[in-house]
């Protein structure tokens, strides 16, 4: 199957800092790419979707100025959490789409003490 | 917002039994999905489903694109410890044209050796 990335497995930073997450598509072109919340024990929350060459398009309820979406080429989308709160602490996970199935990244463990 | 109802929440069962699960919709979907997530990872893709009353088997698992457009089952036979894990569906709309996908909320499965 597709293979997607994520970097880094798990970061653990002050508050007030902002985190880069990398997701990218390893063996094939992505223009879209989704980034996802998941909290402990429920389903995947879509944040937004990554479009390559373009603005990214938030979900209802997701603060485009706190999460700072980039997809600058085919096989590369990045997240950054902003000024990070305890509260933004979480598990990301980012997928991409080939044809039409949807792959997903290990995830990026969160923790903002 | 657009919702799938995935039952059951969640399943002991002793090793060797089938297990199945499912999930329904009032929307209409062009693409189910069923994936599997184990703790601290990325959700892995199961099984695709493209068209209404398409039956699909991937070793040990069979799924189902209901007829009316609007479910689908996941069946585990003869299950064992490494099925553990959690189980979400997936459906992409009928009327979506950006790839997104709608998720279950999942079914937790345990398995007593």
């Amino acid at each position: 199957g597709a293979v997607v990335s994520q970097h880094p497995s798990r970061v653990i930073c002050k508050s007030g800092t902002s985190v880069k997450i990398e997701c990218r598509s390893l063996d094939f072109q992505a223009t879209t790419m989704f980034w996802y919340r998941q909290f402990p024990k429920k389903s995947l929350m879509l944040m937004a979707t990554s479009n390559e060459g373009s603005k990214a398009t938030y979900e209802q309820g997701v603060e485009k100025d706190k999460f700072l979406i980039n997809h600058a080429s085919l096989t590369l989308s990045t997240l950054t959490v902003t000024s990070a709160h305890p509260e933004d602490s979480s598990f990301y996970i980012c997928s991409a789409n080939r044809q039409l199935e949807q792959f997903f990244g290990p995830g990026t463990r969160l923790t903002v003490l | 917002g657009q919702q799938l109802n995935q039952s059951p929440q969640s399943m002991f069962i002793q090793e060797g039994e089938d297990v199945s699960m499912n999930c329904t919709s009032s929307s209409i979907f062009n693409t189910w999905l069923w994936y599997k997530q184990e703790p601290g990872e990325g959700p892995v893709l199961l099984i695709a489903l493209y068209k209404a009353g398409e039956l699909t088997s991937n070793g040990r698992l069979t799924a189902q694109f209901g007829i009316t457009r609007k479910d689908s089952f996941l069946n585990i036979s003869a299950s064992i410890p490494s099925d553990v894990g959690i189980y979400f569906c997936a459906g992409q709309l009928l009327s979506s044209n950006t790839g997104k996908l709608i998720f279950g909320q999942g079914t937790t499965l345990q398995v007593k050796p």
